[in-house]
This record gives structure tokens, sequence and C-alpha cells, in this order.
């Protein structure tokens, strides 16, 4: 069965601090792998996408890393603010077809000044 | 700017109506997909679309309908609310055959039914 699974499932930082997130997933075949940040309330936004060839991906604070081979995937945010105070979600699609996609349940953050 | 827009941010209804949501995308993306979020798990997807009148069931199509007539727009209909229907729904929208596109999500509207 396709799965995402996401560890920790709620996380405490000081600001400034760092952070990793992790990301394991079952799904087979593999396109893609995205991470979403969703503000409370809102819905989710894109933060960054990676096919099988990318082992890296930054978006400012933020870079994720994924290993194909492992079936693993990192976002590691660095001198958090406490706007990075959010859920992050990370998204597998098997397709090429931009329809399929399984969701993890995501990891909660919470930056605390 | 993209824009997913969704008809309410917040909903009450009562067992048993018939609940309307709307969302309207302003990109001319092909595809537009509605998802309910719960607590502890991943978004599932109860129906998209791939094109205008086409929609294809998710993993959670029970108890739900979709209409799309036109491209920027899909409803997701309840055609009998009921309380295990509560919850927070989105829609999201994304071009057709593309792996770097993201999908975009609207702001999401809570339904709570009672």
């Amino acid at each position: 069965k396709n799965q995402v699974e996401q560890s920790p499932q709620s996380l405490i930082i000081l600001e400034g601090k760092n952070c990793t997130l992790q990301c394991n997933y079952t799904v087979s075949p593999f396109s893609n792998l995205r991470w979403y940040k969703q503000d409370t309330g809102r819905g989710p936004v894109s933060l960054t996408i990676m096919t099988f060839s990318e082992n890296t991906k930054s978006n400012g604070r933020y870079t994720a890393t994924l290993d194909a081979d492992t079936k693993q995937s990192s976002l590691h945010i660095t001198a958090s603010q406490l706007s990075d105070s959010a859920s992050y979600i990370c998204v597998v699609s098997p397709d090429n077809y931009g329809q399929n996609f399984v969701f993890g349940p995501g990891t909660r953050l919470s930056v605390l000044p | 700017d993209v824009k997913v827009t969704q008809s309410s941010r917040y909903l009450v209804k009562r067992t048993g109506e018939k609940v309307f949501l709307e969302c309207v995308q302003d990109m001319d993306h092909e595809n537009m997909f509605w998802y309910r979020q719960d607590p502890g798990l991943g978004l599932r997807l109860i129906y998209f679309s791939y094109d205008v009148k086409m929609k294809e069931k998710g993993d959670i199509p029970e108890g739900y309908s979709v209409s799309r007539e036109k491209k920027e727009r899909f409803s997701l209909i309840l055609e009998s609310a009921s309380t295990n229907q509560t919850s927070m729904y989105l829609c999201a929208s994304s071009r057709r055959n593309s792996v770097k596109d993201t999908q975009y999500f609207g702001p999401g509207t809570r339904l709570t039914v009672l």
C-alpha cells in the first residue's frame, strides 16, 4: 500500500534554532516528492518539488533532501522564525500526470520566542 | 498569482441537508481536486477532475458527488450530510501532465454537521 510517514508528529523549538523534519515513503513507482507548509486554518503552500534525479532543493531557509534509494526525505529549516510555526506536509506522487498524490499526516512545528 | 477560492470558510449544516461547496480557480488549470483533511490523517482525495464534465473517484468518494460544468469551477456536493462528514475541505488545482508544477490550494472550508 502506498504510504507516507512523517516524524516527529510535533516539534517545539526556540526562535533562531535549526530543525529537521523526516519523511519516509513506500510509494511505488516514484515520480516526485513535495513539501508543503500549511498555516493554521489555511490551505497548504508548496515549498519544494524534487524529482528522482534531484537529491536536494532549497527555497530560502528551507532545504529539502531526497534519498530515492532508501525512500527518505528531510526538510531542514535554518534559523527558524516565529512565522515558521505551521504544519509541514510531505507528499509523494507516483506518476507524471499531476493527478495522483499520497499525503503524509504532517509534522506540527511550533517556534517559540 | 494563482488564486483558488472557496465559497465559504466556515459552514454549519444539519444532518440530512444537501450541502454545496464551490471552488473557483483563475489560472486555466485542467486538474481540480477535492480533499478532506482530518486531524492525524493526511489529506484524502474525494474526487478529482481533469477536464470539464470529467471526474474520477478518489479514495473516499462515498457520500459525495461533484460537478464541473466550467473549467474554472469545481463543486463538491454532499447529498445528505452526516456527522462523520464534519471536516476541513480543501480544493486544489494544477496543470495537467506537468511533473514540476505544484498544486495550488484554496483556503479551505471547515464544515460542521450537527
